[in-house]
């Protein structure tokens, strides 16, 4: 898992609570990556960010939100509006976006009860 | 323009057979073609990437093969063993913003 940690590894919500799920790397990589791995497909990006205070929506960010306040932590919080939370979230980081290679993080299961 | 498709859905080897995994891309802008071994429960790990400026490469008992104008490419594992059992995942991406379009995987069985 190079350096990527996530929390918690598994993660019960409640229908309408918000809950952060954290992302941290020790590898001093500027970029960061928050996926989406719903079983039988493959993995949607929800939000990136290539520099710190700063990020962009990716394809399915809708009902999530982020910040980059430092360089090693990027943390991913799933509000209430998202309306199918349950998934496996994946945190990645790159040297730079420019060299596209992305290392991943072990995940967080979420699950809606 | 941005999909990233992938077969088969599944698939199943002899120990010692060829595994191979096929994907297709439209997006001609894209530049970077990784592919991703995935265990049960755990995150993806980088296996092999190719850019477009190489047809071929090779590392141990992975190969990628990328044919440009067929906008195609596709991962081939030698010697397929049981450890390699996993789901695989192709991806491309383009430029510098380091977005990746995965493909839908392809959950590999390697019988013993």
């Amino acid at each position: 898992d190079g350096g990527i940690t996530q929390s918690p590894k598994y993660l019960f919500r409640k229908e309408g609570q918000n809950v952060t799920l954290s992302c941290e790397q020790n590898l001093n990589h500027d970029a960061m990556y928050w996926y989406r791995q719903d079983p039988g497909q493959g993995l949607r990006l929800i939000y990136y960010s290539q520099i710190v205070n700063d990020f962009q929506k990716g394809d399915i960010a809708e009902g999530y939100s982020v910040s980059r306040e430092k360089k090693e932590s990027f943390p991913l919080t799933v509000t209430s509006a998202q309306k199918n939370p349950t998934a496996f979230y994946l945190c990645a980081s790159s040297i730079q976006a420019v060299y596209n290679e992305q290392f991943f993080g072990p995940g967080t299961r979420l699950t809606v009860l | 323009q941005q999909q990233v498709k992938q077969s088969p859905q599944s698939l199943i080897v002899q120990k010692g057979g060829i595994s191979i995994i096929n994907c297709a891309y439209e997006n001609t802008a894209f530049d970077y073609f990784p592919w991703y071994q995935q265990f049960p429960g755990k995150g993806p790990a980088l296996l092999i990437a190719i850019r477009p400026d190489v047809s071929e490469k090779k590392e141990g008992r992975f190969t990628i093969s990328f044919n440009k104008s067929a906008k195609q490419f596709s991962l081939h594992i030698m010697d397929s063993q049981p450890g390699d059992s996993a789901t695989y995942f192709c991806a491309a991406s383009m430029g510098n913003t380091g977005k990746l379009i995965f493909g839908q995987g392809t959950t590999l069985q390697v019988k013993p």
